[in-house]
């Protein structure tokens, strides 16, 4: 029962161009909401987050909509640079759930020059 | 260094085997992951330890697998009689009681051959 899901397990983008990654949830009690990036034989490292009760968030290059009649919230890069190149994943956690984040299964992006 | 250590960063180990995975948590969190990725997949909870709660043990796949946390710091995960299906990457993350994000360590690769 894959909870968090994300179907595009690749995308490519040209450097200067929008980014935009997608990811799909379940479970409607999900109320936080975070992105992570992950390099080769690396961690993966905190991008950006957000709570449901919001449906934006911005922090520089990077943006993450919400959007909860949904269930599907997407991180915006823009513009795109090389060193984005990276998996991408999307993660959800809830009140009362502890801080157990359930993962989606990553998307690949490549920047290309 | 300050942030969440693992080891070791790689195993090989021979099927039927036991091996110990450690993790030092980042100083001062309370709660600790234990997650794997295997190949082409995204990333699966194992175990979450939170201060001296009991720990969540819902995502370990088998009985073979157990984990500890000594004195609310280190970690380690234990895989009994490992088998082939068991080779991923075993990541471990710590965060603050009531942190918004997890911070990952590097990862420790097993190869069960």
């Amino acid at each position: 029962d894959q909870q968090v899901k994300q179907n595009s397990p690749s995308l490519s983008v040209q450097e200067g161009r929008i980014s935009i990654l997608n990811c799909d949830y379940t479970n409607s009690m999900f109320d936080y909401f975070l992105w992570y990036k992950k390099y080769p034989a690396e961690g993966p490292t905190f991008l950006i987050s957000i709570s449901s009760i919001k449906d934006k968030n911005e922090d520089g290059r990077f943006t993450v909509f919400l959007n909860k009649s949904a269930k599907h919230l997407s991180l915006h890069i823009v513009p795109s640079q090389p060193g984005d190149s990276a998996v991408y994943f999307c993660a959800a956690k809830y009140t009362g759930g502890g801080n157990k984040l359930t993962f989606g299964t990553g998307t690949q992006l490549k920047v290309e020059l | 260094g300050a942030g969440v250590s693992q080891s070791p960063s790689n195993k090989v180990t021979e099927k039927g085997k036991d091996v110990e995975l450690r993790c030092d948590p980042i100083s001062g969190h309370t709660a600790l992951y234990w997650y794997r990725q295997s190949l082409g997949q995204g990333l699966e909870f194992l175990i979450y330890f939170q201060g001296n709660s009991a720990p969540d043990k819902s995502g370990l796949p088998s009985d073979r697998f157990s984990a500890e946390r000594t004195g609310g710091s280190v970690s380690t995960l234990t895989i009994q009689r490992t088998q082939q299906e068991d080779s991923a990457v075993y990541l471990c993350a710590s965060s603050t009681q009531g942190g918004t994000e997890a911070f990952f360590g590097q990862g420790t690769r097993l190869t069960v051959v």
